[in-house]
């Protein structure tokens, strides 16, 4: 069966300080891969997505940024942290070979990472 | 431009009556539609999806209903339980996408 894995989970930064959240996924090959933030009393946004290695479509202009080094690794970074920056950020995967059981289309979450930026 | 709303920010039902909850889009493209329940500090997890192509899945107590003419669907839990008590996400898709588009949530609230 399939897994995703993110870390850290909680974590507190200064403002201006760097970011580096990871994220992978374990049973499966080729995967869609995704970050998505909450921040307090909002929705889920989607910031980043990737089909492949080196391939990252961003959707929100920000000083946040994404990478994606290996096929089932997706990293997100900050090189300065801003206020609005705080959230809780998740990381979801879909697709792949296999796919997850819940369906090829299902896009499957993990348990997140919140970040506070004093 | 929100595509995806969820217009109830919060409901309360009492235990074991029936939870509606409501969802519009915007997007005619959209062909794929999930509901996920998210509890506080945890990732979202996966309820129940339906295609553009049906009008109702159903998968134990929770059947969505999808209205393409309105733009709009819905989640159904009979009988409500305290443990539903969480916030409820629905998502939408384009086939010619890879995005998941997500609405602001509707915090349920199961009272017992």
């Amino acid at each position: 069966s399939q897994t995703i894995h993110q870390w850290p989970a909680t974590l507190v930064q200064p403002v201006g300080s760097p970011l580096s959240l990871e994220c992978t996924v374990e049973g499966t090959s080729n995967p869609n891969l995704y970050w998505y933030r909450q921040a307090a009393g909002r929705g889920l946004q989607l910031l980043f997505y990737s089909v492949g290695i080196g391939q990252i479509s961003s959707e929100v202009p920000q000083n946040l940024s994404a990478s994606r080094p290996q096929d089932r690794q997706f990293i997100l970074s900050s090189k300065k942290l801003l206020l609005s920056d705080s959230g809780f950020y998740l990381c979801a995967w879909v697709g792949g070979t296999p796919p997850a059981s819940s369906g090829a289309n299902v896009l499957t979450f993990g348990a997140g990472s919140r970040l506070t930026v004093l | 431009d929100q595509q995806v709303k969820q217009n109830s920010p919060s409901l309360s039902v009492q235990e074991g009556r029936i939870s509606i909850l409501n969802c519009d889009y915007t997007n005619s493209m959209f062909d794929y539609f999930l509901w996920y329940k998210k509890y506080p500090a945890e990732g979202p997890t996966f309820l129940i999806s339906i295609s553009s192509i049906k009008d109702k899945n159903e998968d134990g107590r929770f059947t969505v209903f999808l209205n393409k003419s309105a733009k709009h669907l819905s989640l159904h839990i009979v009988p409500s339980q305290p443990g539903d008590s969480a916030v409820y996400f629905c998502a939408a898709k384009s086939s010619g996408t890879y995005k998941y588009i997500f609405g602001t949530g509707t915090r349920l609230k199961v009272l017992a």
